[in-house]
């Protein structure tokens, strides 16, 4: 069975364009979550979605960043506009949904912006 | 709220030592807890994880961890290390509805 599927998987780009990526859970995975890691931490959530709905964006700056995940399956997350500050790696993972389960990462988008 | 962290961000043995990285852990309700490994350009992959019942958890690649509630700790230990254990590894603890909160990491190297 395939695993969780991101892509591209490395973008670099300039300051103040815009960006996209590109998330495919594990088939009959209803979580999706958002990570942000920076260099030398872990992850950090932006966005966790139950389906097609957003379940948690707490932590994620609605001024630049957006996300969608219509039909409940795949889903993107937009940057727009980028900044130095936004290179990051972007992962991507996904749960069945019950709460004691492990998460499963893809291998993440490295986004340098220059 | 909870948190993790990783004591030591730089944890260097030699090929066969033991191997013990130390992660604590605050929970306002009894969590549940994971490693992970992440090597170079990957994702994460999960080694082991406590929910409930048996403190003591065995993981893949001969790693194991016990949860101790008294000292809020989950460290992760491998009586021999090999060079392949080489990687980052992250502590993390869940408990609403799978939000994951993860440690800053522990990168482990192992030298021949």
């Amino acid at each position: 069975e395939a695993g969780v599927v991101q892509s591209p998987r490395y973008k670099i780009i300039e300051k103040k364009q815009p960006v996209a990526f590109w998330c495919n859970p594990i088939s009959g995975h209803n979580t999706l979550y958002w990570y942000r890691q920076n260099l030398g931490q872990g992850p950090e959530l932006l966005i966790r979605y139950e389906n097609e709905e957003a379940v948690d964006d707490s932590q994620l700056p609605k001024d630049r960043f957006s996300a969608e995940r219509l039909k409940g399956v795949d889903s993107t997350l937009k940057i727009q506009p980028a900044e130095l500050g936004d290179s990051a790696v972007y992962l991507c993972a996904s749960t069945p949904g019950q709460v004691n389960t492990e998460a499963f990462f893809g291998q993440g988008t490295r986004l340098t912006v220059v | 709220a909870q948190s993790v962290t990783q004591l030591g961000s730089h944890v260097s043995v030699s090929e066969g030592a033991l191997v013990l990285l130390r992660c604590n852990y605050s929970s306002s309700v009894p969590p549940y807890l994971f490693w992970y490994v992440q090597y170079p350009n990957q994702g994460l992959q999960l080694l082991l994880k406590y929910t409930t019942g048996a403190t003591l958890v065995k993981g893949i690649n001969g790693f194991e961890a016990e949860f101790k509630k008294s000292e809020t700790s989950f460290h992760l230990t491998k009586p021999s290390a090999h060079m392949s254990d080489a990687a980052e590894y992250f502590c993390a603890v869940s408990r609403n509805a799978g939000k994951s909160t993860f440690g800053d990491g522990t990168t482990l190297t192992v030298k021949p």
